[in-house]
C-alpha cells in the first residue's frame, strides 16, 4: 500500500507555544488529506479535510484559528496547533487519498502531542 | 445516537480462537465498509474493504456486511498473538469522497 509519513512521532511542548505536524505522502500524490484527533480508548474524530491549493474544511466545533492546516503541495499537509494548552494533548493522525473517489485512505503513524 | 457503534471490549481470547468483531450503524446511506487495525501508538492500517452487502475473505480474515440489518462483522480465524491490537470499523457514504465515520474500536488481546 501507499506510504504516508507523519512527523514528528511525538512532541512535548510548553503551554502557549505552537507546534507543527507534517504529513507527507511518500509515493503518491494526495489530492485530499484528512486530520484526525484520537483520545485514549476513543475513536478517531475528524478535525478537518484539506484539499491541495484550497482552504481546509473544518468540522463543527474545531477552531480553525487554533488548528491551522496548510496543504501547499500534493505531497504535504501540515497541522499547526497554535497557543497550545494541556487540553490539546492528544494523538493526531493524518490520512491521505491517492486520488478523488479512492476508497482507500492511507494513514500516517500518528503524532503524540503532550502540552505541559 | 452515534452514527457508528462498536463495543470497545476489551476482548481476550486464546491463540487459535475464532474472533468475531462487530459494528452497527444508523445511516442507511453508508455503502463502503472498512476494517482497520491499530497497534498502540500507531496509525490505523487498512485490513478489509467491502462495498455494499456481502462477504469478503482475505486469508484468515473475513468481512461481512448486512445492510438490511445495518450490521458489519470481521472474523479472524486461527487468531495469533500478533493479532492483538485495536480493530476499528469505518464506513462512508458513496457521495462523500473519503469522509470516514469510525467506530470506537475494539481492543483485542490474543494470549498464547
Amino acid at each position: 500500500g501507499a506510504v504516508v509519513s507523519q512527523h514528528p512521532s511525538w512532541v512535548i511542548c510548553k503551554s502557549g507555544t505552537s507546534v507543527k505536524i507534517e504529513c507527507r505522502s511518500l509515493d503518491f500524490q494526495a489530492t485530499t488529506m484528512f486530520w484526525y484527533r484520537q483520545f485514549p480508548k476513543q475513536s478517531l474524530m475528524l478535525m478537518a479535510t484539506s484539499n491541495e491549493g484550497s482552504k481546509a474544511t473544518y468540522e463543527q466545533g474545531v477552531e480553525k484559528d487554533k488548528f491551522l492546516i496548510n496543504h501547499a503541495s500534493l505531497t504535504l499537509s501540515t497541522l499547526t496547533v497554535t497557543s497550545a494548552h494541556p487540553e490539546d494533548s492528544s494523538f493526531y493522525i493524518c490520512s491521505a487519498l491517492e486520488n478523488k473517489g479512492s476508497t482507500e485512505a492511507f494513514f500516517g503513524q500518528g503524532t503524540r502531542l503532550t502540552v505541559v | 445516537q452515534k452514527e457508528v457503534e462498536q463495543d470497545p471490549g476489551p476482548l481476550s481470547v486464546p491463540e487459535g480462537a475464532i474472533v468475531s468483531l462487530n459494528c452497527t450503524y444508523s445511516n442507511s446511506a453508508f455503502q463502503y465498509f472498512m476494517w482497520y487495525r491499530q497497534y498502540s501508538r500507531k496509525g490505523p492500517e487498512l485490513l478489509m474493504y467491502t462495498y455494499s452487502s456481502g462477504n469478503k475473505e482475505d486469508g484468515r480474515f473475513t468481512a461481512q456486511v448486512d445492510k438490511s440489518s445495518k450490521y458489519i462483522s470481521l472474523f479472524i480465524r486461527d487468531s495469533q498473538p500478533s493479532d492483538s491490537a485495536t480493530y476499528l470499523c469505518a464506513m462512508r457514504r458513496g457521495s462523500t469522497l473519503g469522509r470516514l465515520y469510525f467506530g470506537r474500536g475494539t481492543q483485542l488481546t490474543v494470549w498464547p
